[in-house]
């Protein structure tokens, strides 16, 4: 079977900073994708983890344990525009994705 | 964008009619996808294609059928549209070795209405 589990809403304040947690257990693991859907909108591609360790893109960070099965993504200096959902997603294999349901991230002023 | 269109982007039908939406893209990307996005659900894969005329199936995709006769369309048909069928329908890539990652992107959305 595929679990992704994130949670299901954050809120936050500009200029802070949010961490979002990912955890999965599913039947093949060759990476592990962030995106980022404003709402009425496709995803985005954030960052993408297929070894351990944290990888940094400006104000995102994305961390990867895989012997825990768990992610986060890591969004610093808050800004208004990064009110969105947060989609977490792994490739169990062949560019097969299997997304959690996503986290909405309210930023307030 | 990767060049991904999809059509139409609004449709409201009525439960029984046979539906189909179209993707296309425009810069010869061999690995194409359908998912769903409902609300708890998130996006679920309903079928996928590695070229013409070579698809799979995925999660969800009873009640739905798909064609690839073209390398730059990938048409998922609803033979005989339910009203659980309505959803958000998007439609990806993945650019495959011009890429670093393998990420897919992500076509506009097909917002689907079966009443």
């Amino acid at each position: 079977g595929q679990n992704i589990d994130q949670p299901t809403e954050m809120t936050a304040t500009e200029g802070a900073i949010v961490q979002i947690n990912c955890t999965y257990q599913t039947s093949g693991f060759n990476g592990l994708f962030w995106y980022q859907q404003h709402a009425g909108e496709a995803p985005t591609f954030l960052s993408y983890n297929v070894l351990d360790g944290l990888e940094e893109k400006g104000r995102f960070s994305s961390f990867l344990s895989r012997s825990k099965g768990y992610s986060y993504l890591l969004l610093k200096e808050l800004q208004m525009k990064d009110s969105a959902s947060y989609l977490c997603a792994v490739n169990t294999g062949f560019q097969k994705l299997v997304f959690g349901t996503g986290t909405r991230l309210l930023v307030s002023p | 964008d990767a060049g991904i269109t999809q059509s139409p982007r609004h449709k409201v039908t009525e439960t029984g009619t046979p539906v189909t939406l179209r993707c296309h893209q425009t810069e010869n990307h061999r690995y194409m996808y359908w998912y769903r996005q409902d609300p708890g659900h998130g996006l679920r894969l309903i079928h996928y294609s590695y070229g013409v005329k070579d698809t799979d199936k995925g999660e969800v995709s009873d009640g739905y059928s798909v064609s690839r006769s073209k390398t730059e369309d990938f048409l998922l048909t609803l033979e005989s549209a339910t009203s659980s069928q309505t959803s958000v329908y998007f439609c990806a890539i993945t650019p495959g070795r011009t890429s670093s990652y393998n990420e897919q992107f992500f076509g506009p959305g097909t917002r689907l209405t079966v009443l």
